[in-house]
């Protein structure tokens, strides 16, 4: 029972590429989401989105970044026209169903090992 | 909006006893989290509180106060090994064009384990 798969691991882009990252959530989970974390710091949330509906993206910026979750397939977070400021580790993370009953700990983030952004 | 607090770093000994503390406001509370982040690795859920008390596992242990937007985290019999970073998250209520819930996370406190 595979976690959440992110890939790449590891990528390098140039100032003004596109860079996408894929996220493959845990098995039967509906609801992902994206973080940013710079080093030595806390996780930024970026963007949440269940199957084909982004629920908040409130942490993303308008320009730039974009977010998908289609019926098959995995998540993309995508960033386009890259520049040094982008680089940084995106973490994904995945629940199961979210519901209205807050005793249901099972809803809890399982993450991926993050795709790690250099710009140069 | 929502805010998180934690402080930023703490040492402790091994074999000694550690309290991380988190303050925290929200719109919607729906429960209350704790993650250990290692350097360079994906953060591993440690605890869940959504009433009020202390909740025990093992030689961790995390309490909540949601009157007060308050929470701990409690590290007994320190190993080098609990040298990582702790996030506090808060699990969200969103609803806009569709209901959900988000987690929203505090900056992360840095925790250095020394022999």
């Amino acid at each position: 029972n595979a976690g959440v798969m992110q890939n790449p691991r590891h990528l390098v882009r140039r100032r003004g590429q596109e860079a996408r990252l894929r996220c493959s959530p845990v098995k039967g989970h509906s609801h992902v989401y994206w973080y940013r974390q710079l080093p030595e710091e806390g996780l930024k949330f970026m963007v949440y989105l269940q199957k084909e509906n982004i629920i908040d993206e409130s942490g993303m910026p308008k320009e730039r970044f974009s977010a998908e979750f289609p019926k098959e397939g995995p998540s993309i977070l995508r960033i386009q026209q890259v520049v040094r400021g982008d680089s940084a580790a995106y973490f994904c993370a995945s629940s199961n169903q979210a519901g209205t009953n807050p005793y249901s700990g099972a809803n809890v983030l399982t993450f991926g090992a993050g795709s790690r952004l250099t710009v140069l | 909006g929502q805010n998180i607090d934690q402080p930023t770093e703490m040492t402790a000994t091994e074999g000694a006893i550690v309290q991380i503390n988190c303050t925290y406001q929200t719109s919607g509370f729906n429960g209350l989290f704790w993650y250990q982040q290692h350097a360079g690795e994906a953060p591993t859920f440690l605890s869940y509180n959504v009433l009020d008390g202390l909740e025990e596992k093992g030689r961790f242990s995390s309490f909540l106060s949601r009157s007060k937007g308050y929470s701990y985290l409690l590290l007994k019999e320190l190993q080098m090994k609990d040298s990582a970073s702790y996030l506090c998250a808060v699990r969200d209520i969103v609803i806009r064009d569709n209901y959900g819930q988000n987690f929203v996370f505090g900056p992360g406190t840095r925790l250095s384990v020394l022999p």
